[in-house]
């Protein structure tokens, strides 16, 4: 059962755009939020993360915007490169478990030159 | 450093056979980890490692066998691989302390059953 839920599977942009990616979950159980990239034949790696008690995070072009009542968060790129391009997993981190991370089923982004 | 590193990069199994993917850290993180991508489905966890001489299950585990004699390395064995065991496989790690989220991945291993 996926508990965190991505959309959308795509998406491109032009150069300049805001690309737009949500996710959604339903265990409060949930402490971290982090979001990964990852460019193609490389592992993800952490892009950044939010605390469900911060309902907005940036670090340089990336935020991430969280509702913690409706359960859902988002990643926005602000004035979005094609060396963006990449695709993207929302995570969500269980409190106090050694599993750590469920996984959203990525975002593929496209940004056009 | 080389952070987390993944042996082999690509292979090619027939149905059946056996192999093993080694996954080895110089990071000296006790928590490691194997994942599986597929498209659509995102990374799903196989098994883990909180230290060494332990293991456990994931999500998928089924298929798969783990071990991990020492700290820095966590080897994923495949008795008999099948077709659906067709994947990308991600190896990742962790220091016990680091509770934001923040694993550090290998480059994968892309491995076809033919």
């Amino acid at each position: 059962q996926q508990q965190v839920k991505q959309s959308p599977q795509s998406l491109i942009v032009q150069k300049g755009g805001i690309p737009i990616i949500n996710c959604a979950y339903e265990n409060t159980a949930f402490d971290y939020f982090p979001w990964y990239q990852q460019f193609p034949g490389k592992g993800p790696a952490l892009l950044i993360a939010i605390r469900p008690d911060v309902s907005e995070k940036k670090e340089g072009r990336f935020t991430i915007s969280f509702n913690k009542s409706a359960k859902q968060f988002s990643l926005h790129i602000m004035d979005s490169q094609p060396g963006d391009s990449a695709t993207y997993f929302c995570a969500a981190k269980m409190m106090g478990s050694a599993r750590q991370l469920t996984f959203g089923s990525g975002t593929q982004l496209t940004v056009l030159p | 450093n080389a952070g987390v590193t993944q042996t082999p990069k690509f292979r090619v199994l027939k149905t059946g056979q056996s192999m093993t993917l080694l996954c080895a850290q110089d990071m000296n993180h006790e928590y490691m980890y194997w994942y599986r991508q597929d498209p659509g489905m995102g990374l799903r966890l196989i098994h883990y490692s909180v230290g060494e001489g332990t293991t456990a299950k994931g999500e998928v585990p089924d298929g798969y066998n783990v071990s991990r004699l020492k700290k820095q390395n966590f080897l994923l064995g495949l008795e008999s691989a099948a077709p659906s065991q067709t994947s990308v496989y991600f190896c990742a790690s962790r220091d016990r302390g680091q509770n934001t989220g923040e694993l550090f991945f290998g480059e994968g291993s892309r491995l076809t059953v033919l």
